[in-house]
């Protein structure tokens, strides 16, 4: 159970466009959904805590007109990466939680790696 | 600022020995502690979790948990060159009936010899 998929897997896309990275809850319904970036050898960090049918929670410094997150289902969450820069070429990871299944354990999906050119 | 601290390592152990893998949390109001495991170019596997002081044993993996000082800890047994990965410490923030944000630490890197 508190399987967490991703599309896609890996992305390339030039600089000025626009990217939408999908999260998706394959066995329960996940009423809160979690967006992490990584960049290389550094640890995760939280962009933003997506609730369904509302808007997200986006943490200090993240740009939410750059980062459109929407959760519009209890099993889907989308982050669209705006106006892609070179500089915003790093792995994302969608969380979610299962609520039937304790206090606060996220699970992960295997991450999305963008590369702007 | 809560912050998750952890020895980046590398830690280096010997096929079969055991691997101590620690972490220290500054807020003392946190409740639960989370164990993640993340292989190069892979999204964190939860390997465990704890949430009251003491050991919590699940296999070859034993998370220990003292709130007094502020300690969690990840002992792996019998370590394989599989278990060669970065494991992160997570830590719940209160309060509770949040929506469960985590913080974590950066990762200790174990790598196992055959």
């Amino acid at each position: 159970g508190a399987v967490v998929s991703q599309h896609p897997s890996w992305v390339i896309c030039k600089s000025g466009t626009s990217v939408k990275i999908e999260c998706r809850s394959l066995d329960f319904q996940a009423t809160t959904m979690f967006w992490y970036r990584q960049f290389p050898k550094q640890s995760l960090m939280l962009m933003a805590t997506s609730n369904e049918g509302s808007k997200a929670t986006y943490e200090q410094g993240v740009e939410k007109d750059k980062f459109l997150i929407n959760h519009a289902s209890l099993t889907l969450s989308t982050l669209t990466v705006t106006s892609a820069h070179p500089e915003d070429s790093s792995f994302y990871i969608c969380s979610a939680r299962d609520p039937t299944q304790g206090a606060s354990e996220q699970y992960f999906g295997p991450g999305t790696r963008l590369t702007v050119t | 600022q809560k912050e998750v601290e952890q020895n980046s390592g590398p830690l280096s152990v010997p096929e079969g020995a055991i691997a101590s893998l620690n972490c220290t949390y500054s807020d003392r109001g946190s409740q639960s502690f989370f164990w993640y495991r993340q292989y190069s170019g892979k999204s964190p596997e939860l390997i465990m979790f704890i949430y009251s002081n003491g050991d919590k044993e699940d296999g070859r993996f034993t998370a220990q948990l003292n709130k007094a000082s502020q300690y969690v800890s990840l002992l792996i047994r019998d370590s394989q060159p599989s278990d060669s990965a970065t494991y992160l410490c997570a830590v719940n923030i209160p309060p509770l009936g949040s929506q469960g944000n985590l913080i974590f630490g950066k990762g200790t890197k174990l790598s196992v010899k055959p």
